[in-house]
């Protein structure tokens, strides 16, 4: 597509339930990314693919975040047993090779609130 | 991990004033972007520029690897610059750590 698409653009979820959030990169880029930023902060890296592969998973904060990537393309990022500090806006991008240092293009996000 | 800081943290001009915008940063990098976030929360991406001189309409950024930092320049400012300034690093297969950010208002 033309730009970065992510879905949906607002979740409320109760504590406890599972969300699943996706994202669609930029046709051909190869890197996609998952940053989550919280109300009036900076941005939390949390795990990039360089086609179906993760190399850096460090920054998903607990083993209840996971993320899959299929085709080289459609990402989803699964939370599951929610908390209330899950609750933040989760942005993905996508970027040609991370070794080429390309220039990040972030979708609009998906506001996430548990309650 | 690379420390990202950025300053200054809030910053508000009057329209049609000049500003800049500095980020200093930890270790070598070979990967510096610039992004805007605006007040609906979208964030562009303004420059993407590890090292020299780059400019695009009335911004300009300037990246000095070997001191570690970059400036970002905001000429003939308009209340649409509004919004948050995010510069961000990386250094070869690691995603880009994201500074704080700068806040600036531009008032008419």
């Amino acid at each position: 597509g033309a730009g970065v698409s992510q879905s949906p653009s607002n979740k409320v979820t109760e504590k406890g339930k599972d969300v699943e959030l996706r994202c669609d990169p930029i046709s051909g880029h190869t890197a996609l990314y998952w940053y989550r930023q919280s109300l009036g902060q900076g941005l939390e890296f949390l795990i990039y693919f360089q086609g179906n592969s993760a190399p850096d998973k460090s920054g998903l904060p607990s083993d209840r975040f996971s993320a899959e990537r299929t085709g080289g393309s459609v990402s989803t990022l699964t939370i599951q047993r929610t908390q209330q500090e899950d609750s933040a806006v989760y942005l993905c991008a996508s970027s040609g090779r991370i070794d080429y240092n390309s220039p990040l293009h972030f979708g609009n996000g998906t506001r996430l609130t548990v309650t | 991990g690379i420390q990202v800081e950025q300053s200054p943290p809030d910053l508000i001009l009057q329209e049609g004033a000049n500003s800049t915008l500095r980020c200093n940063f930890s270790d070598s990098v070979n990967n510096l972007q610039w992004f805007h976030q605006n007040p609906w929360g979208q964030l562009i991406n303004l420059f993407y520029i590890p090292s020299g001189t780059k400019q695009n309409g009335r911004l300009s950024a300037t990246t000095v690897a070997t001191e570690r930092y970059s400036l970002l320049y905001i000429s003939s400012s308009q209340t649409t610059d509004s919004g948050v300034y995010f510069c961000a690093v990386g250094t070869g297969r690691r995603a880009l750590t994201f500074g704080s950010g700068t806040r600036l208002q531009v008032q008419p």
